[in-house]
């Protein structure tokens, strides 16, 4: 049985650098989602899948920001020209649609922007 | 907007006591969902108990019970006969049901410590 797993599990990267991480559901699950941890603060939503559809973005998601999920299996979140103010946990959850949905979420990719 | 709050920052307890963590939200929906999460340190989020709206019963899972009050807003847990490996961030979560939008909304979390 596997979870939600993310790669990488840390990234340091200089201010002004892209970056890409990698999330991967757990096999059946057809939504993805994709959240923000700040230290000392609870998960902030950014967006969510439906099988190969974006459906929802939040406001926190500016231009820098993109997110894919082609074939509806794995997702890739990118930002690019990184901003100190990127650094966090960013968070992956999946989850199968349907009336008792439960939303499990990955280790997190820790990001620090130096 | 849904807003979730936790109002303890920290609690702690000794083991094998009983702790009750708080949460208050704030929904204009009649139908939605609530959970709490558990977040270990340096581990990932683990689900410790939902609770659908339209549901009177409170949900019970082993030593995890909530208290849901719908009229007053208020889901608080509690953790009975604790034990060292609850230590962990609660995070209170609110989630509108179909039709409605699939984020999760969290609290800014509760550290529960557990003292032995």
């Amino acid at each position: 049985d596997t979870g939600v797993s993310q790669d990488p599990r840390h990234k340091i990267t200089k201010r002004g650098q892209n970056v890409t991480f990698r999330c991967d559901p757990i096999s059946e699950h057809n939504r993805l989602y994709w959240y923000r941890q700040t230290l000392g603060q609870g998960p902030e939503f950014l967006t969510y899948f439906q099988n190969e559809a974006q459906l929802e973005k939040s406001r926190l998601l500016s231009d820098r920001f993109s997110a894919e999920r082609p074939k509806g299996s794995f997702s890739t979140l990118e930002i690019q020209r990184t901003e100190q103010g990127d650094s966090a946990m960013y968070l992956c959850a999946s989850s199968q649609q349907g009336i008792r949905e439960t939303q499990y979420f990955g280790p997190g990719t820790r990001l620090l922007v130096l | 907007a849904q807003t979730v709050t936790q109002s303890q920052p920290e609690m702690s307890v000794q083991e094998a006591e009983t702790v009750t963590l708080s949460c208050t939200y704030d929904t204009s929906e009649s139908d939605y969902y609530l959970f709490w999460y558990k977040q270990p340190p340096s581990r990932q989020m683990i689900l410790v108990i939902r609770q659908e709206a339209y549901k009177q019963q409170n949900a019970t899972e082993n030593r995890f019970s909530v208290n849901f009050q719908k009229a007053a807003k208020s889901f608080s847990l509690k953790i009975s006969d604790s034990q060292l490996g609850d230590a962990a961030m609660y995070f209170c979560a609110y989630r509108a049901a179909q039709g409605g939008s699939e984020k999760l909304v969290f609290g800014k979390g509760t550290k529960l410590t557990v003292n032995p």
